[in-house]
């Protein structure tokens, strides 16, 4: 199935430095969300980003719906600790109710001591 | 429920067998997806459930693959014939049409055929 280019696929950064991932799309999406997965868990939502250009926060992330509707950014200051896991971006076209959600490849966040 | 649960949470099967996965939304949310994830890979669409109704089931990987709900509510995956490379995890999540939700993920079922 359609899976959305994201890139990084992996980043190693120090505590403190900030982080930026994004997610491009071939389609237009109405909708993108930003899912952060810790092992064993399921993917957890960060952020919900609903029109073209808006720039949501939500603490120290920030996320960013592209202008041309097929693309997404997502931020993180100052990371810590319990910033490491993969991020996934995920597009969504609602037209007549919660249709399906496609997801990007992730972005495997790494902090090195 | 407070959250989407699925179960079991592991299952260990032979190849060949069949496996039933359940999945159990929050209560009063219409829509339901089925996502599979192999190891370290990102999440592939199944299916998708509108009410008792799957307008979306163009992920199924093969005719072994099938799914229904019941009620609004519980819903199954199937897995008939299992093969080696159905291994992963199987993500289920819910959302509300009418309250326009996002959707909310299980911790999923580990499958692994053997």
């Amino acid at each position: 199935g359609q899976q959305l280019n994201q890139s990084p696929q992996s980043m190693f950064i120090q505590e403190g430095e900030d982080v930026s991932m994004n997610c491009t799309s071939s389609s237009i999406f109405n909708t993108w969300l930003w899912y952060k997965q810790d092992p064993g868990e399921g993917p957890v939502l960060l952020i919900a980003l609903y029109k073209a250009g808006e720039l949501t926060s939500n603490g120290r992330l920030t996320a960013q719906f592209g202008i041309t509707r097929k693309d997404s950014f997502l931020n993180i200051s100052a990371s810590i600790p319990s910033d490491v896991g993969i991020y996934f971006c995920a597009g969504q076209l609602r037209l007549f109710g919660n249709e399906k959600l496609t997801f990007g490849t992730g972005t495997r966040l790494t902090i090195i001591p | 429920g407070a959250g989407v649960s699925q179960s079991p949470s592991n299952k260990v099967t032979e190849k060949g067998k069949d496996v039933e996965l359940r999945c159990d939304p929050i209560s009063g949310h219409t829509a339901l997806y089925w996502y599979r994830q192999r190891l370290g890979q990102g999440l592939e669409f199944l299916i998708y459930f509108q009410g008792n109704s799957a307008p979306d089931k163009s992920g199924l990987p093969s005719d072994r693959f099938s799914a229904e709900r019941t009620g609004e509510s519980v819903s199954t995956l199937t897995i008939q014939r299992t093969q080696q490379e159905d291994s992963a995890v199987y993500l289920c999540a819910s959302s509300s049409w009418v309250e326009n939700t996002e959707a909310f993920f299980g911790q999923g079922t580990r499958l692994t055929v053997v």
